[in-house]
């Protein structure tokens, strides 16, 4: 059973769509992580959110970490080919140690032309 | 270039045959972790380190060995490798834990 519940699994759009990826828990996270990874390659960091409510922008990417800090979501506005790639949520949970970070199943966007 | 380097990126061995694979940061982070990640079971944490000399297991630490004699270094070890241990490893670093991880390229293992 995974600590991190993330939804869809899949996300099949058109180029200039919105779409919004899910992260749900039961428990309470003292760090949320958001990374993407392409086939083969390293998840890299897109951010990290640490305070309830708090929403993080980074260009047409919105990131938002609820108040009760066990869940989060990842909104992208006029979602462009480049955007493909496997999102991943990853979190801290606020009784384990610093070091303890645990992954999330990730969704698979795809963008078409 | 600040980054995390695994090596090799590509190994097939035979089953018991010790191999170890290295992981290397130039950030000078505190907090290293290595995973695997397998078809429908996402990633896995195996081992992390949160300083030299401290290491503690992760979800699935069974059959794995790691070290941290130094800051920049975290090799994980594979003392007796089984074909269940086939899959993609990835050694990552950070700061402090809770702002994020930088992830090396990865290493293909192929247990035969």
């Amino acid at each position: 059973t995974q600590l991190l519940e993330q939804s869809p699994q899949f996300l099949s759009i058109q180029e200039g769509e919105n779409l919004t990826v899910y992260c749900n828990s039961s428990s309470v996270f003292s760090s949320l992580q958001w990374y993407r990874q392409e086939p083969g390659e390293g998840p890299v960091l897109l951010v990290t959110v640490v305070t309830g409510g708090e929403v993080k922008k980074l260009k047409r990417l919105t990131f938002q970490f609820g108040d009760a800090r066990k869940d989060s979501s990842l909104h992208i506005t006029a979602a462009q080919p480049g955007d493909t790639g496997l999102y991943l949520c990853a979190g801290v949970s606020a009784t384990d140690s610093w070091g303890k970070l645990q992954f999330g199943a990730g969704t698979q966007v795809v963008v078409t032309p | 270039e600040a980054q995390v380097t695994q090596n090799p990126r590509y190994l097939i061995t035979v089953t018991g045959k010790k191999l170890t694979v290295t992981c290397s940061q130039n950030m000078n982070h505190e907090y290293m972790s290595w995973y695997r990640q397998d078809p429908g079971l996402g990633l896995r944490q195996i081992y992390y380190s949160m300083n030299v000399e401290v290491t503690d297991k992760g979800d699935v630490p069974e059959g794995y060995k790691v070290s941290r004699k130094e800051k920049r270094n975290f090799p994980l070890i594979l003392e007796s490798p089984s074909p269940n241990q086939t899959s993609l490893y990835f050694c990552a670093s950070s700061l402090m834990g809770l702002g994020g991880y930088t992830f090396g390229s990865g290493t293909r293992l192929t247990v035969v």
